[in-house]
This record gives C-alpha cells, sequence and structure tokens, in this order.
C-alpha cells in the first residue's frame, strides 16, 4: 500500500471560516509534508514533520497551523485564509527525511470567497 | 537562492518516439533527485529516483541520467504513449538550514503526445 489519503478533495470556504484538511497514511513512515501548489506552478513547501515532530516551517503565516496526532495522521489547520491562498494543498510522506522517496496525496483543491 | 530549474517548458513527441525532459540544478549539495509525473487535477506520482553516487537508473520505459559536473538530470521516456501526456516535474533533495532536508522541486515541462 503506497497510499497517502487526503480529505476533503475539494473545499470552499469563507475567510471568516475555520476548517481543517486532513492526511493520513499506513505506509508506517516518520515523515510527512505539506505543499501548496498553485495553478502551473511546482508544488512549494510549507511544513515538514518528522517523527510526528515540526522540523520545518517555511514562514509559513499563522493562519496556516499543521498538528500531528499521531505517526499516521497529519492536519493542517485552516483561519482567516485570503482569497490567493486558494490553491491545490498536497500532503506527501517518507520513510523518513532522509534519500527516500516521498509519496504524495491527490490533494485538497481550495477555494477561498 | 539554490533552485533547481528545467531547460523547457513544453515538449510535444509523436506517440511511439522517445521523450527526454531535461533538468538542471544548482545545489552542489543535493545528492538524491525524483522525477515526478503530474496529471491534470491529480498529486505528483513518484516514477524514479536517483541517487548521486550513480549517473544513470532505468526502470520500466523510464531512464534517469545524472551528470553531477554540470549539474543536469534527464529523464527518457521509451515508446512515449498518450497516457504519458502530463507535467513532469524533477525534485532534488538536499541539506537546507543546518540538518534538515527538503524536497525542492523544479518548475516543470509540459509533455504533450501527439496522435
Amino acid at each position: 500500500d503506497t497510499e497517502v489519503t487526503q480529505t476533503p478533495k475539494h473545499l470552499v470556504m469563507g475567510m471568516t471560516n475555520k476548517k481543517s484538511l486532513k492526511c493520513e497514511q499506513h505506509m508506517g513512515h516518520r515523515a510527512m509534508y505539506w505543499y501548496k501548489q498553485k495553478a502551473k506552478k511546482p508544488p512549494e513547501l510549507m511544513f515538514v514533520y518528522s517523527y510526528e515532530k515540526l522540523s520545518i516551517n517555511e514562514s509559513v503565516p499563522s493562519r496556516f497551523s499543521p498538528e500531528c496526532p499521531n505517526s499516521s495522521l497529519l492536519n493542517l489547520h485552516l483561519h482567516a485564509l485570503q482569497p490567493e491562498d486558494s490553491a491545490l494543498y498536497l500532503c506527501a510522506s517518507s520513510q523518513d527525511e532522509g534519500n527516500t522517496e516521498a509519496f504524495f496525496g491527490q490533494g485538497t483543491r481550495l477555494t477561498v470567497v | 537562492g539554490e533552485s533547481v530549474g528545467l531547460h523547457l517548458p513544453t515538449l510535444s513527441v509523436q506517440e511511439g518516439d522517445n521523450s527526454i525532459i531535461n533538468c538542471a540544478y544548482s545545489n552542489s549539495a543535493s545528492d538524491y533527485f525524483i522525477w515526478y509525473k503530474q496529471e491534470s487535477g491529480k498529486g505528483p506520482q513518484f516514477i524514479i529516483d536517483i541517487r548521486s553516487n550513480m549517473d544513470k537508473r532505468q526502470g520500466q520505459r523510464v531512464t534517469v541520467l545524472l551528470n553531477k559536473t554540470v549539474k543536469h538530470l534527464s529523464l527518457q521516456i521509451a515508446a512515449t504513449q498518450p497516457g504519458d501526456s502530463a507535467v513532469y516535474f524533477c525534485a532534488e533533495k538536499g541539506v537546507s538550514r543546518g540538518s534538515a532536508r527538503q524536497l525542492t522541486f523544479g518548475s516543470g515541462t509540459q509533455l504533450t503526445v501527439l496522435p
């Protein structure tokens, strides 16, 4: 099983809403990632969790709040987003932070209105 | 800053021909490289990887070549099929901010397979 599952697939939210994106993997991977991808652009790293601890925060605004409740789950809590935050949010996992392949989920298409 | 870039943003090939997608990287500390395929509306799909102690690696219909001297990476797809039409990203992993390792993506190449 090399699957990373993200929910929901699509999300429309207002600028005053609070919502959460969820990511799950059962490959026993200990590194998990959040990426943001705008149309026709490459994915941009937001956060890295290693062994359930935040190891990288790429200067992401505080309106994005990651959480890693256990080794299989990764959440991204959203609050007071702006329309320019509309994008495809991708979750990925890898065995660890070393030289191992990273597997991506299908993403959550987020639209902020 | 360090970056991973691609020579061509678009590539069109005839079905059955071979495709070559190129990528230049600038971080000399990069020691692990991955090629991803991304179809419209989907997440990136792992194709093949290569470590810096190798210069060639082959998979099913795909070959990755690494030239560390000129910091160049290429993906060769044999007998290109319509299902190969997608955006292809190279990505590199290297040390950033001390021991933290990040996977950084290049700008992508849109491959279109013509009938």
